[in-house]
């Protein structure tokens, strides 16, 4: 079965710090879509970034930026410059052959 | 401003019960999406539609079943009701193509006593 994998059930980060979250996946197709999202206390889910598989430059988006490691199935976010309000719950997911799957999802802890 | 809304947002039904969750977006978007979301689990799919008249099982779509009969709407029944259906349901909505970002309802929490 696909799936992805958040092996950080939680992390926490110094204000103004990185901090980087990881994502695996496991897929035996070459074409998909990666995601993270962001759900913060609101409980309203955000899109924070995306990547094409065939796509070998990182995607990034202001403080946020990726990993992608294709061969490993790796797809990992890190936020630079960590703020308040980026405290939430992070997911990762992928979009494949009409099949959306997410991680479990990783609680981010902002310190001040 | 174009915007994904369900209801209601919160429902409490018994076992054996129908219960039908509505979710309307004004994005004019061909896809939505029905996902629950457990602790542990993330979001599961359980039902999407690509378009008018046409829906798909997703990865959890047991006990679900939706129709498509407008652009803007994807009801989400539960024909029977079931205590392991108690979760956060989101609707979401987006543009043709996988790489197009999911716009998301506020959820609804159902829970089945």
């Amino acid at each position: 079965a696909q799936t992805v994998t958040q092996s950080q059930p939680e992390m926490s980060v110094q204000e103004a710090e990185t901090v980087t979250l990881s994502c695996t996946y496991d897929t035996s197709e070459s074409d998909y879509y990666l995601f993270w999202y962001k759900q913060p206390p609101s409980r309203q889910m955000i899109l924070v970034i995306r990547q094409e598989a065939y796509k070998q430059q990182n995607a990034t988006e202001n403080r946020f930026s990726v990993n992608f490691q294709k061969a490993a199935k790796s797809f990992s976010l890190k936020i630079s410059d960590s703020q308040l309000g980026d405290a939430a719950m992070y997911f990762c997911a992928y979009h494949i052959n009409n099949d959306m799957r997410f991680g479990a999802g990783t609680r981010l802890t902002v310190k001040p | 401003d174009a915007e994904i809304t369900q209801s209601p947002r919160h429902k409490i039904t018994e076992t054996g019960r129908q219960v039908t969750l509505a979710c309307h977006q004004t994005w004019n978007h061909n896809n939505m999406f029905w996902y629950r979301q457990d602790l542990g689990h993330g979001l599961r799919l359980i039902h999407y539609s690509y378009g008018v008249q046409d829906t798909n099982k997703g990865e959890v779509s047991d006990g679900y079943s939706v129709s498509r009969s407008n652009t803007e709407d994807l009801p989400l029944t539960l024909e029977s009701a079931a205590s392991s259906q108690t979760s956060v349901y989101f609707c979401a909505s987006s543009l043709s193509g996988g790489y197009n970002e999911q716009f998301f309802g506020p959820g609804t929490r159902l829970t089945v006593l």
